[in-house]
């Protein structure tokens, strides 16, 4: 059962422009979000991570959005750059669990 | 991420081969996963383990077993390759920090299995 659904599976976006991630969760009892990115050739590394009592964090060019009433949060990077070309991961878990990973989005950002 | 090393970085194999992936990390962490990632797909759990005398099956633990032989080695076998378990594997070590769990992933090993 896949609790953590994330689209797109892909994404092309010009650089400059807004890339934006989403996933929907399951689990009401989640209250930890965070957001890992991979390079080609690389293992998944955390990027930014976001708790249930606000709405929005911000590091640098990417923010994470969350919505509690919809079960969803996503991941906005402003100003796409061909550097941040990679495979992006939502995940979630609660106190002293395991992170349960959305399938995946692979992000091109085009010169 | 150098604390978290997996060898063999790369292996081809035959079919019907054992073979072992091997994992090792100074982060000091309990918790140790195998993972394997296909081509344009995600992350699934082979196995995991919260400490040495733990052992737990992911949701494709089948054709696979695993070894905890310390707090920092975690090896993966495949007692019998088959060709589609021709995949990108990660270890990974996590730690519960304030907010949650924060896993930290070895480069991973590609393996082609003929």
């Amino acid at each position: 059962q896949q609790q953590v659904k994330q689209s797109p599976q892909s994404l092309i976006v010009q650089k400059g422009g807004i890339s934006i991630i989403n996933c929907a969760y399951e689990n009401t009892a989640f209250d930890y979000f965070p957001w890992y990115q991979q390079f080609p050739g690389k293992g998944p590394a955390l990027l930014i991570a976001i708790r249930p009592d606000v709405s929005e964090k911000k590091e640098g060019r990417f923010t994470i959005s969350f919505n509690k009433s919809a079960k969803q949060f996503s991941l906005h990077i402003m100003d796409s750059q061909p550097g941040d070309s990679a495979t992006y991961f939502c995940a979630a878990t609660n106190a002293g669990n395991m992170l349960t990973f959305g399938g995946g989005t692979r992000l091109m950002v085009k010169p | 991420d150098a604390d978290v090393t997996q060898t063999p970085r790369n292996r081809i194999t035959k079919t019907g081969k054992r073979i072992m992936l091997e994992c090792s990390q100074t982060k000091g962490h309990d918790r140790m996963y195998w993972y394997r990632q296909d081509p344009g797909l995600g992350l699934r759990l082979i196995y995991y383990s919260f400490d040495v005398k733990d052992i737990n099956k992911g949701e494709i633990s089948d054709g696979y077993s695993v070894s905890r032989q310390a707090q920092a080695k975690f090896s993966l076998s495949l007692e019998s390759a088959i060709p589609n378990q021709t995949a990108l594997y990660f270890c990974a070590t996590s730690d519960l920090g304030a907010g949650g769990e924060t896993q930290y992933f070895g480069p991973g090993t590609r393996l082609l299995v003929l």
